[in-house]
């Protein structure tokens, strides 16, 4: 079953914007994880970011963690359309990691 | 650079039929996972390997099977392949003790 959630199932924004997006969580963790997976390809490991962190960049990406409110957010600065794909939260919990269901973003030239 | 690949990227079957997918694994991974993707449910947990000829249950084992007869290689078996069975199939691969995994391509099975 899943454990993230993201937040909004689908995103369109135009080149040059930034976009957000939210995963929600239920259980404890022991980190956090994005993904990205192009239209019909595998899942392409974005970013960790463990329990004890609260937030963490690379490049245009910035993940920040609040686990008090058990929720993620992803931020992809100065988007392209090269970003479009589909982005994924999994949480690890020690036991398991568990994928949400997506969001879709859509980055128009 | 890790590397993760699936025999097929497309597969059309048909109902019964018994059907291999294969994924191997170059970088002596002891973990190897397979999960099925389908819209809005995310991906599923099928079956998972910590070593070779290990096997566990994930969240929806059946109808399906898996062999890890060597470490480089998880096969994921449908014993009699049914038309719910239309999926995309990812596998993939992690050393232990760490969380990250390294996905293959993905297969897009359809049972007709």
């Amino acid at each position: 079953s899943q454990q993230g959630e993201e937040d909004p199932q689908a995103l369109s924004i135009q080149e040059g914007e930034n976009a957000t997006m939210n995963c929600s969580y239920k259980t404890s963790i022991n980190n956090l994880q994005w993904y990205r997976q192009n239209s019909g390809r595998g899942l392409v490991h974005l970013i960790l970011i463990r329990s004890n962190e609260r937030e963490k960049h690379s490049g245009r990406l910035r993940v920040t963690l609040d686990t008090s409110k058990k929720s993620s957010s992803l931020l992809i600065t100065a988007s392209r359309a090269a970003d479009t794909a589909s982005y994924f939260c999994a949480t690890d919990s020690g036991d398991d990691m568990r994928f949400g269901a997506g969001t879709r973003l859509t980055v128009k030239p | 650079d890790v590397k993760v690949t699936q025999s097929s990227r497309y597969l059309v079957k048909r109902t019964g039929e018994k059907v291999f997918l294969e994924c191997v694994q170059d970088m002596d991974h002891e973990n190897m996972f397979w999960y099925r993707q389908d819209p809005g449910l995310g991906l599923r947990l099928i079956y998972f390997s910590y070593d070779v000829k290990m096997k566990e249950k994930g969240d929806i084992p059946e109808g399906y099977s898996v062999s890890r007869e060597k470490k480089e290689r998880f096969s994921l078996i449908l014993e009699s392949a049914s038309t719910n069975q239309t999926s995309m199939y990812l596998c993939a691969s992690s050393p232990p003790y760490l969380a990250t995994q390294y996905f293959g391509p993905g297969t897009r099975l359809t049972v007709l």
